[in-house]
């Protein structure tokens, strides 16, 4: 059980370069999440999803796509990368709340490793 | 839109010692969770400590306690016996109950240093 994995750990990009970053969690989790985090600004919502093919924006979800074709899995596109996407970049999965009686799961997000993308 | 206030953007502890960290929020929601979060240097964010805001009585987790008070909107974390293990950024974090998990609003973190 790996839990929820991120690809790539490292990435530098050039200014106009596009990536997508990739998540993946092996417990049959329904919901997941995009976080950026800068230096004094903690995390922030890109975007998330709350089941398979579906999406929603979040707090800063300017300049990025996503995607979630399969349930396990939750991509993040970048498809022009500017200066200011220079993060570290948390994938996050949650069951949902109502399918699950016993806390303390029912609230629980679980975070990947991070990304730490540099764009020059 | 709820909003999460850390206004200690960095503390010091001496190690055994006791510290507080504060966390204020906004919200006209009733029903919602709060968190603490540590991530330490390896960048791993780890779930220290949740509340229900129904629950009058305060959560604790070993040597991790909160002081929830809710008219106040205010959600201190306390650390006892404090380690050196215990040095890391913490995020208070709110999430709203909507029948389902909704995303989590941080605050911008407090950066904690133990000292031997």
């Amino acid at each position: 059980n790996a839990g929820v994995t991120q690809t790539p750990k490292f990435r530098v990009l050039k200014t106009g370069q596009s990536m997508t970053l990739l998540c993946a969690q092996d417990m049959n989790h329904e919901y997941m999440y995009w976080y950026r985090q800068d230096p004094g600004m903690g995390l922030r919502l890109i975007h998330y999803s709350v089941g398979e093919g579906t999406t929603a924006k979040g707090e800063v979800p300017d300049g990025y796509n996503v995607s979630r074709l399969k349930k396990q899995n939750f991509l993040l596109g970048l498809e022009s990368a500017a200066p200011s996407q220079t993060s570290v970049y948390f994938c996050a999965s949650s069951y949902v709340f109502s399918s699950v009686s016993s806390f303390p799961f029912a609230y629980e997000q679980y975070f990947g490793p991070g990304t730490r993308l540099t764009v020059t | 839109a709820q909003t999460v206030t850390q206004s200690q953007p960095e503390m010091s502890v001496q190690e055994a010692e006791t510290v507080t960290l504060s966390c204020t929020y906004d919200t006209s929601e009733n029903n919602y969770y709060l968190f603490w979060y540590k991530q330490p240097p390896s960048r791993q964010m780890i779930l220290v400590i949740r509340q229900e805001a129904y629950k009058q009585q305060n959560a604790t987790e070993n040597r991790f306690s909160v002081n929830f008070q809710k008219a106040a909107k205010s959600f201190s974390l306390k650390i006892s016996d404090s380690q050196l293990g215990d040095t890391a950024m913490y995020f208070c974090a709110f999430m709203k109950h909507e029948g389902g998990n909704t995303p989590l609003v941080f605050g911008k973190g407090t950066r904690l240093s133990v000292i031997a």
